[in-house]
């Protein structure tokens, strides 16, 4: 298994510009999150989806917007880019949403915006 | 939601076990204690959890207060690729859909 795969790696963006961040994984997981993380802080959830069809806000969801057409696939939208969105962005998915079921992380991108 | 306090840093020397801390003063009963850790320019991965009973896996232990107010997570040799964020996590039922909330964590660096 791939895990959870996410691309590009680094992107770099000009104000304005819109772009979508890629996120896949081959386990079969219901439940699929996108997180962002500023430098020294902890993640912070943007949006998650609990199935296909099926998506949510986070805590910080304004400027992005997603959408869940496969169980493998949760790409994320930037709509107009702003240097405020400058950060790393995680994908993770696990199989269930139980207190007890693991999260797993891809491993990041980074997105600059100038 | 509640919170979970933890050091901001620590650090320890190579093959020493290492204790991390984590405060969670306004736990449920029905919330579990997980910790994740990041390893540089990486994303988080999973470390170990548990409900009241301390637990034990390949990677760590994880120790609990007997009234759940805190946890210890306990590195027993600690080597240079354990120098990582630990995060201290409390997942409930309320939580649906949003039940992973990352602090600051506490940065471990781990001297030769």
């Amino acid at each position: 298994n791939a895990g959870v795969t996410q691309t590009p790696k680094f992107q770099v963006l000009k104000t304005g510009q819109s772009m979508t961040l890629q996120c896949a994984q081959d386990m079969n997981h219901e439940y699929m999150s996108w997180y962002r993380q500023d430098p020294g802080m902890g993640l912070r959830l943007i949006h998650y989806s609990v199935g296909a069809g099926i998506t949510d806000q986070g805590e910080v969801p304004n400027g992005y917007n997603v959408s869940r057409s496969t169980t493998e696939d949760f790409p994320l939208r930037l709509l107009s880019a702003a240097p405020s969105q400058t950060s790393v962005y995680f994908c993770a998915s696990s199989s269930r949403t139980g207190v007890t079921d693991t999260q797993y992380f891809g491993p990041g991108t980074r997105l600059t915006v100038l | 939601d509640a919170k979970t306090t933890q050091p901001n840093s620590m650090e320890s020397n190579e093959e020493e076990p290492v204790h991390l801390p984590c405060n969670h003063s306004t736990i449920s009963g029905t919330d579990y204690i997980h910790w994740y850790r990041q390893l540089p320019s990486q994303g988080p991965e999973y470390v170990i959890h548990g409900l009241t009973s301390n637990v034990n896996n390949r990677m760590a232990s994880l120790a609990i207060a007997e009234d759940r107010k805190s946890s210890t997570l306990i590195l027993h040799r600690a080597t240079l690729r354990d120098a990582a964020v630990y995060y201290c996590i409390l997942r409930g039922r309320n939580n649906y859909g949003q039940n992973f909330v990352f602090g600051p964590g506490t940065r471990l660096s781990v001297l030769p």
